[in-house]
């Protein structure tokens, strides 16, 4: 059962250009989360999502940024317009559809903007 | 809200020995998950262990186990036996059922030879 998947790893954009992030989340998993990591921080929680619905987008700044997850493919994490401050590491994370589980980490993908 | 506060930005121990890396947090839920996560050089992150706040016992996994303290919303983390492997920044976590996880800001831990 491969884990979850993150693509691309490495991502570089120019200030202004749009930035879309790929999560396929572990099989069998409908629950996916969003975290955005600056430098020497913790993981901060953007936004959660099931299968064609977005559960809570607390987390997720008002412009600029949107998530969507399909019937089918990945969840699709996208920034419009970046900006330097946009530069971080976004991780994903899957959990199945039972409630009270650990979320299961994909590797990231760290995004610079330049 | 919901915080989690892990007050040692950083800790050394020498390998072989214990090291203890603590972490608080404040909630008002009854029902919650705390967990404590390693994130290496890789920038993986990896669970390491997990707790549910109804358990009164600790939980371990092998050389790795924590003191919860339900009363003092408090939830260290003991690695014994410490490797050179272990070295990595440590997340404590908390999650009240299907939510998103909310993390402390980590701990970077390194093993001396």
């Amino acid at each position: 059962n491969a884990g979850v998947m993150q693509n691309p790893r490495h991502l570089v954009r120019r200030r202004g250009q749009e930035a879309r992030l790929r999560c396929s989340p572990m099989k069998g998993h409908s629950h996916v989360y969003w975290y955005r990591q600056l430098p020497e921080e913790g993981l901060k929680f953007m936004v959660y999502l099931q299968k064609e619905n977005i559960i809570d987008e607390s987390g997720m700044p008002k412009e600029r940024f949107s998530a969507e997850f399909p019937k089918e493919g990945p969840s699709i994490l996208r920034i419009q317009q970046v900006v330097r401050g946009d530069s971080a590491a976004y991780f994903c994370a899957s959990s199945p559809l039972a409630e009270n589980y650990e979320q299961y980490f994909g590797p990231g993908t760290r995004l610079t903007v330049t | 809200a919901q915080t989690v506060t892990q007050s040692q930005p950083e800790m050394s121990v020498q390998e072989a020995e214990t090291v203890t890396l603590s972490c608080t947090y404040d909630t008002s839920e009854s029902d919650y998950y705390l967990f404590w996560y390693k994130q290496p050089p890789s920038r993986q992150m990896i669970l390491v262990i997990r707790q549910e706040a109804y358990k009164q016992q600790n939980a371990t996994e092998n050389r790795f186990s924590v003191n919860f303290q339900k009363a003092a919303k408090s939830f260290s983390l003991k690695i014994s036996d410490s490797q050179l492997g272990d070295a990595a920044m440590y997340f404590c976590a908390y999650k009240v059922n299907n939510n998103d996880m909310r993390f402390g800001a980590g701990t970077r831990l390194t093993v001396k030879p």
